[in-house]
């Protein structure tokens, strides 16, 4: 079964705090994504990468940065953690080949006090 | 700016067909309809795409109008497992890397 893993289900850190939130799939794709999703707001793109290390800016690209040293992971950043960035995050993968069916993984809800 | 429209809400009773309609009127000709859903507390999940065709898999049926205009994604005998918000989506993957640009969805509750 194919599998997009983001490491954690639950996060809560504080404000100013360095976090990483890790994604990782296991089905060779060439493109992984970050969103977040909010209420009201719906699903935001942050950042993409079509290939390692490569890396293109979303819609909402402020306040994060992202890694991709190898093909299977793709690290979200906050730089310097913030309340207003208390949101569920959602990293996804597809193909080159196929890049509108994309696998999301069961995201991270973090929360910033 | 959307470039879908969907009902905000939709009942369906366990058993029925359920017919989720999208309008994208302003469509190019290399863009997909793409569908997603995605069921409270977790990630999206891909149900099905087509350019111009009809097509159908082991979830449901996409019928995509002459015009392109519009579509319908049918799920033929709902469950209850099928309460979910649903994205109707328009992307072109040649053009965007594989983005997709999310709305607010279609929350289908299906009722015993």
């Amino acid at each position: 079964d194919v599998k997009v893993t983001q490491s954690s289900r639950y996060l809560v850190k504080r404000t100013g705090e360095k976090v990483f939130l890790e994604c990782v799939q296991d089905m060779d794709h060439e493109n992984m994504f970050w969103y977040r999703q909010d209420p009201g707001l719906g699903l935001r793109l942050i950042y993409f990468s079509y290939d390692v290390k490569m890396k293109e800016k979303g819609d909402i690209p402020e306040g994060y940065s992202v890694s991709r040293e190898k093909k299977e992971r793709f690290s979200l950043i906050l730089e310097s953690a913030s309340t207003n960035q208390t949101s569920m995050y959602l990293c996804a993968s597809s193909l080159h080949t196929d890049r509108g069916n994309a696998f999301f993984g069961q995201g991270t809800r973090l929360t910033v006090v | 700016d959307a470039k879908t429209t969907q009902p905000t809400s939709m009942d369906c009773a366990e058993g029925r067909a359920a017919n989720l309609p999208c309008n994208h009127s302003t469509i190019s000709g290399n863009e997909y309809v793409y569908w997603y859903r995605q069921i409270h507390s977790q990630g999206p999940q891909y149900i099905i795409h087509g350019l111009k065709n009809n097509e159908t898999n082991e979830m449901a049926s996409l019928i995509i109008t002459e015009d392109r205009k519009s579509s319908t994604l049918i799920l033929p005998h709902a469950t209850l497992r099928d309460t979910a918000v649903y994205y109707c989506i328009v992307s072109a993957p040649t053009d965007s890397w594989g983005k997709l640009q999310f709305g607010a969805g279609t929350q289908v509750v299906v009722t015993p």
